[in-house]
């Protein structure tokens, strides 16, 4: 597509419930990376896809985070057993290739706002 | 480890006013990029500018500029003349060579407010 699309654009779960979030980059971008973004501070880096090569997962905050994605299409964010801290928007973006940000610079999607009830 | 300060939460100026951002980082990388990004309500992170550790030149485009100091570690951003749709939070950030130049390290934000 144009863009990156995220999906949903907000969601709202009880405490304890498991979500998943999607995030279809632009075409022919091999390089996706996940950041959260909450109320009131700049975005922090979650886990980064380039092509077929092993993701890094530095950034996930728990074990109760993960994500994956299929080549170099679409990638999907789950959250198990949500808490209220994991309340926040989350954010993808896909870049042309690895060193994204230096080269190429990144295209985010508008973001999936989470809300932890 | 890397930082980047943005020590200015929320700042509201009158259009028309010129208004400048700042932005504070730390890195122990020699060779590094720093960014600015927008974020309109509508949420998409607009992309801004992207200069290397190694181009100190002062960047002009149309009412924006940037003001890159190495010696004070500082990259602010000045909107001359600002208007109603410049409000957004605008966010700094960094990006050092160490461990693959794939990670963005981003500031808090500070919110711009432009009033009538």
């Amino acid at each position: 597509g144009a863009g990156v699309s995220q999906s949903p654009s907000n969601k709202v779960t009880e405490k304890g419930k498991d979500v998943e979030l999607r995030c279809d980059p632009i075409s022919g971008h091999t390089a996706l990376y996940w950041y959260r973004q909450r109320l009131g501070q700049g975005l922090e880096f979650l886990i980064y896809f380039q092509g077929n090569s092993a993701p890094d997962k530095s950034g996930l905050p728990s074990d109760r985070f993960s994500a994956e994605r299929t080549g170099e299409s679409v990638s999907t964010l789950t959250i198990q057993r949500t808490q209220q801290e994991d309340s926040a928007v989350y954010l993808c973006a896909s870049s042309l290739s690895a060193q994204g940000p230096i080269n190429y610079g990144y295209t985010f999607g508008s973001g999936t706002r989470l809300t932890v009830v | 480890a890397q930082k980047v300060t943005q020590a200015q939460t929320e700042i509201s100026v009158v259009e028309k006013e010129d208004v400048t951002l700042d932005c504070v980082y730390e890195t122990r990388d020699t060779t590094y990029y720093l960014f600015w990004y927008k974020q309109p309500p509508s949420g998409e992170l607009v992309f801004l500018i992207r200069r290397n550790s190694f181009d100190e030149q002062n960047e002009i485009s149309g009412r924006y500029s940037w003001n890159f100091q190495k010696s004070t570690s500082s990259f602010n951003f000045t909107i001359t003349a600002s208007q109603v749709v410049d409000s957004a939070v605008y966010f700094c950030a960094l990006s050092g060579i160490t461990g693959g130049g794939n990670k963005l390290t981003f500031g808090t934000g500070t919110q711009l407010k432009v009033e009538l």
